[in-house]
């Protein structure tokens, strides 16, 4: 089985600072990984994602994110976030086969950037 | 435009008032899901179908039924919706044969069983 745990529920940050979401994962077998963004009221859109290669992965809006085997951590990264970049952020992991479609997602972490 | 479609988008209905949501997705996806999201819980997955007439249990099915007759629709049905069942429900697709890669998301449905 696998599991998907986002550290921190809620983080409020100043706009312009940077931030990092974690999200560390469980899984037996080799995983894709991905980072969903969910704006007010809208459906959930890809960020970016960790299929094999490099584990520093760019994604849209200047986000990133490392994928780090031996702590099974999948964490985004920010160097300068806007006010834009409000919204509600999923980790999610899909066992590494063709079969199955089942994604995990984690609890979700509220990122809340201020003026 | 690529795009998966639920309808309706918000709904209140009553216990035990039979609803279908629909969904479709026009990117002849093989995979297609439902999930729902609930505060603190992220999303859980209901049910997924892997091609037409094929379906299968996620973490959550209970109170639930989907069919996949035709590969661009997979309606969710709620046959006795309960209280419990207020959600945010979500309609994904992917193609596995892209290597396995995003699943593509509806715009979510909000119901409201009371």
């Amino acid at each position: 089985a696998q599991s998907v745990t986002q550290l921190d529920s809620q983080v409020p940050v100043f706009e312009e600072a940077p931030v990092e979401l974690r999200c560390n994962y469980s899984s037996s077998v080799s995983v894709y990984l991905f980072w969903y963004v969910q704006y007010p009221n809208q459906g959930l859109q890809l960020l970016l994602k960790y299929l094999s290669g490099s584990t520093l992965v760019k994604g849209i809006n200047g986000f990133e994110a490392e994928f780090n085997k031996s702590q099974t951590s999948f964490h985004l990264r920010k160097p300068s976030v806007h006010i834009s970049d409000t919204a509600e952020y999923f980790c999610a992991v899909r066992r590494g086969e063709t079969s199955g479609s089942r994604l995990t997602f984690g609890e979700g972490t509220q990122l809340t950037v201020n003026p | 435009e690529a795009q998966v479609t639920q309808n309706p988008r918000y709904l209140i209905t009553v216990t035990g008032k039979k609803l279908t949501v629909t969904c479709s997705q026009n990117m002849n996806h093989e995979y297609m899901s439902w999930y729902r999201q609930d505060p603190g819980l992220g999303l859980r997955q209901i049910y997924y179908s892997m091609n037409v007439e094929v379906t299968d249990k996620g973490d959550v099915p209970e109170g639930y039924k989907v069919s996949r007759k035709e590969k661009r629709n997979f309606p969710l049905i709620l046959e006795s919706p309960s209280p419990n069942q207020t959600s945010l429900y979500f309609c994904a697709s992917s193609s596995p044969s892209r290597g396995n890669t995003e699943a593509f998301f509806g715009q979510g449905t909000r119901l409201t069983v009371v």
